[in-house]
């Protein structure tokens, strides 16, 4: 069964630095998506991603963060300058569509920022 | 916002046992789905039950959709140890497209 793949399983970066979450998603999906989960919190939306651009953002998905899709391939996730309470699972996700369409799940990266 | 909330927070039930969740949930959707997240996983999506739908079953699992309640249930019947885990009620809505998921139930299943 098609997945997708999230590198690395679990990163650990020093308060301030900028880390880059990777995804490959579903071949045949059109729509990306990235979450995040804090630990014993909900799983909350940080942003959508179709053709080529954000279809939607959240408020915690600020100027600190930015999404991409360098190739046909891969989409990223990028933090900067990172700080304690982007402490957290970041999930990656793909669905063929936008409505009435299950999402797929990444098995997540563990993010500790120390 | 338009996220679920489910109710119990936990639960834990004897193997064969069924379990029952709910999730609640404050706008118009066009469809309710549940996943299931085994501890330091990711998200498995169970099922989808679209707004039009008020019943959907999928092997042991069974969910239920009263939109005029605003509301959902999944029903796991004859459970299973490896049916612990905990289950998100997630919502797909209305202008915006993007699922928002609930607090999650954690279901504990004894052997």
């Amino acid at each position: 069964e098609p997945e997708v793949t999230q590198t690395p399983s679990h990163q650990v970066t020093q308060m301030g630095q900028e880390v880059i979450l990777r995804c490959v998603p579903i071949s045949n999906h059109l729509y990306f998506y990235w979450y995040r989960q804090i630990l014993g919190q909900k799983v909350e939306f940080l942003v959508s991603f179709y053709n080529n651009e954000i279809s939607e953002k959240s408020e915690i998905f600020d100027d600190q963060f930015s999404v991409e899709r360098p190739d046909g391939s891969n989409f990223t996730l990028k933090i900067r300058s990172t700080k304690l309470e982007d402490s957290a699972m970041y999930f990656c996700a793909s669905s063929v569509g936008s409505i009435n369409y299950g999402y797929t799940f990444g098995s997540g990266t563990r993010l500790t920022v120390v | 916002s338009q996220q679920g909330e489910e109710d119990p927070q936990a639960l834990s039930i004897q193997e064969g046992e069924n379990a029952t969740m709910n999730c609640s949930y404050k706008t118009s959707i066009n469809n309710l789905q549940w996943y299931r997240q085994n501890s330091g996983r990711g998200l498995v999506h169970l099922i989808l039950i679209r707004s039009n739908e008020r019943e959907k079953h999928s092997g042991r699992l069974r969910v239920t959709l009263d939109t005029s309640k605003k509301s959902s249930s999944l029903l796991i019947t004859a459970s299973r140890a490896a049916d612990t885990a905990s289950y998100f009620c997630a919502t797909d809505g209305q202008p915006d497209y993007k699922l928002s998921f609930g607090a999650g139930t954690t279901v504990t299943v004894r052997a």
